[in-house]
């Protein structure tokens, strides 16, 4: 059963950083691209970034580029999103997914990032 | 960047109605575009991809059309557990931009 389990969210003040993870399972984890998507509190959603199996290929979204950067370790099945400056509308539930070429279809459950004083 | 806009962004409909939910495309995607489907405090769910497949496991009663840059949702006859919001989604390009949901209610 292919799973995806994100850790890491927490309270974190303006400015400040925070690493988020996912681990993966259930499918061999070095053959797939993955993404981040998140989805602020009664909001929509808003893809956050992509990188491709190997690593080599990386893309942001604008409201990111500079501050977040996303990796993976194909050893460890585990992919992560290093956020630094973080601003209030960094708040969301950040969630990652496998990319298929039919889209999205596996997702984690989510972990809460909450940027506040 | 491809911009995803989707109307209505709330519907009401009875049980077994028939409900079309529209997304357009701000350039053409050809038919690489996904529609999920997202209940309160879950993740989303896979629902169509390539415009018009249907994921596996998803009711018949859900189908998906267009190409281009128009593209609909339908649900041909509306059940209670399809209470949910839904997004379009286009993988064309590199940033999987996201409509902005569509809220669908039972009345």
């Amino acid at each position: 059963e292919v799973q995806l389990v994100e850790s890491g969210g927490g309270l974190v003040q303006p400015g400040g950083s925070l690493r988020l993870s996912c681990a993966a399972s259930g499918f061999t984890f070095s053959s797939y691209e993955v993404s981040w998507v998140r989805q602020a509190p009664g909001k929509g959603l808003e893809w956050v970034s992509f990188i491709s199996s190997s690593g080599s290929t990386i893309y942001y979204a604008d409201s990111v580029k500079g501050r977040f950067t996303i990796s993976r370790d194909n050893a460890k099945n585990s992919l992560y999103l290093q956020m630094n400056s973080l601003r209030a509308e960094d708040t969301a539930v950040y969630y990652c997914a496998r990319v298929d070429s039919s889209g999205f279809a596996y997702w984690g459950q989510g972990t809460l990032v909450t940027v506040s004083s | 960047d491809i911009q995803m806009t989707q109307s209505p962004s709330t519907l009401s409909a009875s049980v077994g109605d028939r409900v079309t939910i529209t997304c357009r495309a701000s350039q053409s995607i050809s038919s690489w575009l996904a529609w999920y489907q997202q209940k309160p405090g879950k993740a989303p769910k896979l629902v169509i991809y390539k415009a018009s497949s249907v994921e596996s496991g998803v009711p018949s009663r859900f189908s998906g059309s267009g190409s281009g840059t128009e593209f609909t949702l339908t649900i041909s006859s509306l059940q209670p557990e399809d209470s949910a919001t839904y997004y379009c989604q286009q993988y064309n390009s590199f940033s999987r931009t996201f409509g902005q949901g569509t809220k669908v209610e039972i009345k």
